[in-house]
Order: structure tokens, then sequence, then C-alpha cells
């Protein structure tokens, strides 16, 4: 029962490169989403998707692109890392129908750190 | 646009003892929906508790329970016979009931609970 699965677990970077941090669900659910947690800040959206084919911008989508060609993936792409964009990140989907107080189902995050 | 407010960075609770958790929220809306996740070190975010704004009465789960104040605009989580393995940051979170399909959640800053032994 694998769920959401984020890679890698951890990660640093240095300013200026680039690189795809990866979520994966076997839930088939339609809705995900990508957020960052800094201190003093909670979770804040970057970018969702409601299907594939389908993404749309969040709070704080500045640096990062997403692209969604199947149900199951969702990959958050930093093209140009810079340290405002250490933060833990986490992916995270529901099924979308059917009631609507369905939860969000977390991964476990990964830590980037970009120096 | 909606914002929710944790006003409890870090609080501590005795294990066995109740503690009460704060969250109050800001909306125009009359159909929403609040949780309550906890997010032990381990950083893997659970969700703990739901309520559904239409519903007057408190969602429980166990040693948790909410009270949801709609016209104060409150939400609180209560955790009884509180035990270690509580310890955590605990993140409460507002969704707005909108078109089928977009979920934008807001989460508050988190409160961190320590229970002490």
């Amino acid at each position: 029962n694998a769920g959401v699965t984020q890679t890698p677990k951890f990660q640093v970077l240095k300013t200026g490169q680039s690189m795809t941090l990866q979520c994966a669900q076997d839930m088939n659910h339609e809705y995900m989403s990508w957020y960052r947690q800094d201190p003093g800040m909670g979770l804040r959206l970057i970018h969702y998707s409601v299907g594939a084919g389908i993404t749309d911008q969040g709070e704080v989508p500045n640096g990062y692109n997403v692209s969604r060609s199947t149900t199951e993936d969702f990959p958050l792409r930093l093209l140009s890392a810079a340290p405002s964009q250490t933060s833990v990140y986490f992916c995270a989907s529901r099924r979308t129908g059917g009631r609507y107080n369905s939860p969000l189902h977390f991964g476990n995050g990964t830590r980037l750190t970009v120096t | 646009a909606q914002t929710v407010t944790q006003s409890q960075p870090e609080m501590s609770v005795q294990e066995a003892e109740t503690v009460t958790l704060s969250c109050t929220y800001d909306t125009s809306e009359s159909n929403y929906y609040l949780f309550w996740y906890k997010q032990p070190p381990s950083r893997q975010m659970i969700l703990v508790i739901r309520q559904e704004a239409y519903k007057q009465q408190n969602a429980t789960e166990n040693r948790f329970s909410v009270n949801f104040q709609k016209a104060a605009k409150s939400f609180s989580l209560k955790i009884s016979d509180s035990q270690l393995g509580d310890t955590a940051m605990y993140f409460c979170a507002f969704m707005k009931h909108e078109d089928p399909g977009t979920y934008k959640y807001i989460f508050g800053t988190g409160t961190r609970l320590k229970v002490l032994a």
C-alpha cells in the first residue's frame, strides 16, 4: 500500500542548478499538488493538477514548473535553484468526486537545501 | 481571501492530561471543510480529524475531538489522555467547497506540541 511516494528524501543543490522532485501515487487520485513548508509559515501551495494534462498555479509558483502527463505522476521542476527555495517539499493527492471532505494524502517530503 | 491562524506556536502537556490547540479562520463562505493534521518528527503528514461546516455536531476520533464554533470561526482541537506519541506539529487547515477539482487548502502556521513524561 504505497500511497504517495516522493523521491529523493534529501537533496543539496548549488545555486543555479536544476533538478526534478518526483511524486507518484497509486491510488488513482485525479488531484495532485505540491506544497512547500517553511518555519513559521505553514504549508504553501506551489502548483496543483486536477487531472492528466491540466495544471494550475498555487500561492507561490515562481521558480517552479510542473507537468502532468499521467494520472500517477506529478513532478516538480526547479529550473535554476535559488537559496530562497531551501525548504521541505510535500506532494499530496486526493480523490475527486463524491464527498468533498476527502482528505489530502501526503508523501513523506523532500528536504531541499540550496547553497 | 481565506486565512487560518494558529496563535500558539508551542505548547506542552503532561502525559495523560488534556490539551486544547486553538485555530481561527477568516472566510465569507458558508460551506467549507476544516481539518487537523499531525506532523510527527518523521515529517509525515497525518490526518487527525475533519469537520464539515454544515454539520453542527463536533467531530470526534477516539481521544481527539474538536470544538467547532462556526459563528466565531473557531476550530480548536482537544487531545484527551495525552500520550508521548502525540508529540508533533499540528496544523489546522481550511478547504473551501468550490468547483469540482479546485481544492485549495489553506494551512495555519502550526502548533508544536510536546507531551512530557
